[in-house]
């Protein structure tokens, strides 16, 4: 079936440094993909998406590129701020499959100042 | 302002306890999940639903069951609490037909079987 891999966490970070986050992914189709952010004791938001390949989603100062040859949609900012600390999932949905979502297992961000 | 409305934010049940999570949705979206969330498992579908009276099992239904009675309105049911259902559970919904449909999640309930 399909599914999504996460780099593992936590990443630790300073404020101003540049944020990568990879994610991969495996679909029998042509997914849909997307980044959900969880603030700490809230649920999760959509942060940005694409729906095909070479579309950049980009949001808040995050961006990511729907990469079709290597499967990928790494999240990245080129600046993190403390109130950037928080829970990033990758996702995948398909028409297919009624926009049902496969997530990645959460990227842990924490930002330091 | 769209909103995906969880009816608790903390639950704490007792072991064998049947327990009812209630979600309600007021964007008449078609979908409605359920997922739990769990450190370093990311979030897993117990269930979800295309319709009213419609469901479908997702990666882990066992010792879950779910009822959509009303298009807005979805509930989840441990039938039997057991402390391995300790967990953050989510509700969401989204509109049917597109893959730009993104999904809005409540805010999670946090339930501890004890």
């Amino acid at each position: 079936g399909d599914s999504v891999t996460q780099m593992e966490g936590p990443v630790t970070l300073s404020e101003e440094a540049f944020l990568t986050i990879n994610c991969t992914y495996t679909a029998t189709g042509y997914p849909s993909l997307f980044w959900y952010v969880q603030y700490p004791g809230e649920g999760l938001q959509l942060l940005l998406k694409a729906t095909k390949a070479d579309d950049k989603g980009s949001n808040k100062g995050f961006e990511a590129t729907y990469r079709k040859e290597t499967t990928s949609f790494h999240l990245e900012k080129g600046s993190v701020q403390v109130s950037d600390s928080a829970v990033y999932f990758c996702a995948l949905s398909q028409v297919e499959y009624g926009n049902k979502l496969v997530f990645g297992a959460g990227t842990i961000l924490r930002v330091k100042s | 302002d769209v909103k995906v409305t969880q009816s608790s934010r903390y639950l704490v049940k007792r072991t064998g306890e049947k327990v009812f999570l209630e979600c309600v949705q007021d964007m008449d979206h078609e979908n409605m999940f359920w997922y739990r969330q769990d450190p370093g498992l990311g979030l897993r579908l117990i269930y979800f639903s295309y319709d009213v009276k419609m469901k479908e099992k997702g990666d882990i239904p066992e010792g879950y069951s779910v009822s959509r009675e009303k298009k807005e309105r979805f509930s989840l049911i441990l039938e039997s609490a057991s402390t391995n259902q300790t967990s953050m559970y989510l509700c969401a919904s989204s509109p049917l037909g597109t893959g730009m449909a993104e999904a809005f999640f409540g805010q999670g309930t946090r339930l501890t079987v004890v």
